[in-house]
């Protein structure tokens, strides 16, 4: 079945630096594509759920790629600032199930002032 | 309003004990999901349903019984707790086919 990569699981960054989360899927049929962002204490809010149809995706203050060609998928933080501190997941839901989706193992995004 | 809660927040219990979480959506979603969340292995899917009266069954089910009795309420059970069940449990809802899923705040179990 469907297995999703995230990486890496810590990272460490300067306030108004770039940081780059990045997931790999094997199901090269998945449809649907998601960011989660879970701040301390709190559930996951969806940042952005990507088609497969679209490879370029831009929200405020980031910009969700899809390389479907690599089976890639990633989220850049453009210019972070310490409320981008949390724990970011990427979600993909696979062909054979459209009803659940896989998540990452998480990445701990820490934006240093 | 919060559209998915979760209760209770926290928990203790001992091994052997026997725990009931309970969730409630507010979006009129048929989808409801439960999840444990670990460090080290991110969200694990445990069981989800699709309507009132049903029940599927997740990635990690093993130990847990699950039961939705209306479209709205959503119940995960532990009747025998083990230290190994010790977790952050999240609910979640979904329109269903490929939509996002809204979470709830969490309930911390611990079991000694």
């Amino acid at each position: 079945g469907e297995q999703v990569e995230q990486r890496p699981p810590h990272l460490s960054v300067r306030e108004g630096d770039s940081a780059v989360i990045i997931c790999t899927y094997t199901d090269p049929n998945s449809y649907y594509f998601f960011w989660y962002k879970q701040e301390p204490g709190a559930g996951l809010q969806l940042l952005m759920k990507v088609f497969s149809s679209t490879e370029i995706n831009e929200g405020q203050g980031f910009t969700v790629l899809l390389n479907k060609k690599d089976k890639q998928l990633s989220l850049n933080l453009t210019a972070a600032h310490p409320g981008d501190s949390a724990v970011y997941f990427c979600a993909v839901s696979p062909d054979t199930n459209a009803y659940k989706v896989i998540f990452g193992k998480g990445t701990h995004l820490h934006v240093l002032p | 309003e919060a559209a998915v809660t979760q209760s209770p927040r926290n928990k203790v219990t001992v091994t052997g004990g026997n725990v009931t979480l309970s969730c409630r959506q507010t979006n009129s979603h048929n989808y409801m999901y439960w999840y444990r969340q670990d460090t080290g292995h991110g969200l694990r899917l445990i069981h989800y349903s699709y309507g009132a009266g049903n029940l599927q069954i997740g990635d990690v089910p093993d130990g847990y019984k699950a039961t939705r009795t209306t479209q709205e309420d959503f119940f995960l059970l532990l009747e025998l707790a083990s230290p190994s069940q010790t977790s952050l449990y999240f609910c979640a809802s979904s329109a269903g086919n490929y939509a996002e899923q809204f979470f709830g705040p969490g309930t911390r179990l611990t079991v000694l």
